[in-house]
């Protein structure tokens, strides 16, 4: 699976848009790009996942650059219940052994 | 639809001690894995399983055993425990969905070894 690498820390202020940035240089064809974030020492939660496609649902939105060496995780209306370390992923489509590797995350703070 | 459940969430254990963490999951997902969490660290994969009978070793498997008999459970045994296994232990569980692998998370199980 693909290395990621993302900012230790970034705030954002109540009713922005955040942006998380997110590098993959590595990512190969299969690996998918998986957001999740972990609310103050709660179970990690999933986002959003991507392929090749912008994505977006009800939390959130994925852009992924055209080369997919890079992603953002777009919250397009950030509040202080967003507070939380949000890690990105790249791993491998299928497969018995697809499984997930956290790093540390990026550590957001909505401030009021 | 509980979704993923551990228990116990607080454990206390004196060195040498062993005990069993137990995960279940009502979604009838293949996969199930063990993650700890130190503090201020990320995640790291302990063990994981794809089915009933089937199971691996992740990133950090020493001390530790598993097994998985059924679908629904997936428990984790540590053995002779070291003030080193303190940490947060999450469960979690997910089906291939068109390639993705979308993980559900417990709420964690917080071990103190002393």
């Amino acid at each position: 699976d693909a290395k990621t690498t993302q900012p230790t820390s970034m705030d954002c202020a109540e009713g922005r848009a955040a942006n998380l940035p997110c590098n993959h240089s590595t990512i190969s064809g299969n690996e998918y790009v998986y957001w999740y974030r972990q609310i103050h020492s709660q179970g990690p939660q999933y986002i959003i996942h991507g392929l090749k496609n912008n994505e977006t649902n009800e939390m959130a939105s994925l852009i992924i650059t055209e080369d997919r060496k890079s992603s953002t995780l777009i919250l397009p209306h950030a509040t202080l219940r967003d507070t939380a370390v949000y890690y990105c992923i790249a791993s491998s489509r299928g497969g018995a052994t697809n499984k997930l590797i956290f790093g540390t995350g990026t550590l957001l703070a909505v401030q009021p | 639809n509980a979704g993923v459940t551990q228990t116990p969430k607080f454990r206390i254990l004196k060195i040498g001690q062993s005990m069993t963490l137990q995960c279940a999951q009502d979604m009838n997902h293949n996969y199930m894995y063990w993650y700890r969490q130190d503090p201020g660290m990320g995640l790291k994969l302990i063990y994981y399983s794809v089915g009933a009978g089937i199971t691996d070793k992740g990133e950090v498997p020493n001390g530790y055993n598993v097994s998985r008999s059924t679908t629904e459970d997936f428990p984790l045994r540590l053995e002779l425990a070291a003030p080193s296994q303190t940490s947060v232990y999450f469960c979690a569980s997910s089906n291939q969905d068109g390639g993705a692998n979308v993980l559900t998370f417990g709420a964690g199980s917080r071990l103190t070894v002393l």
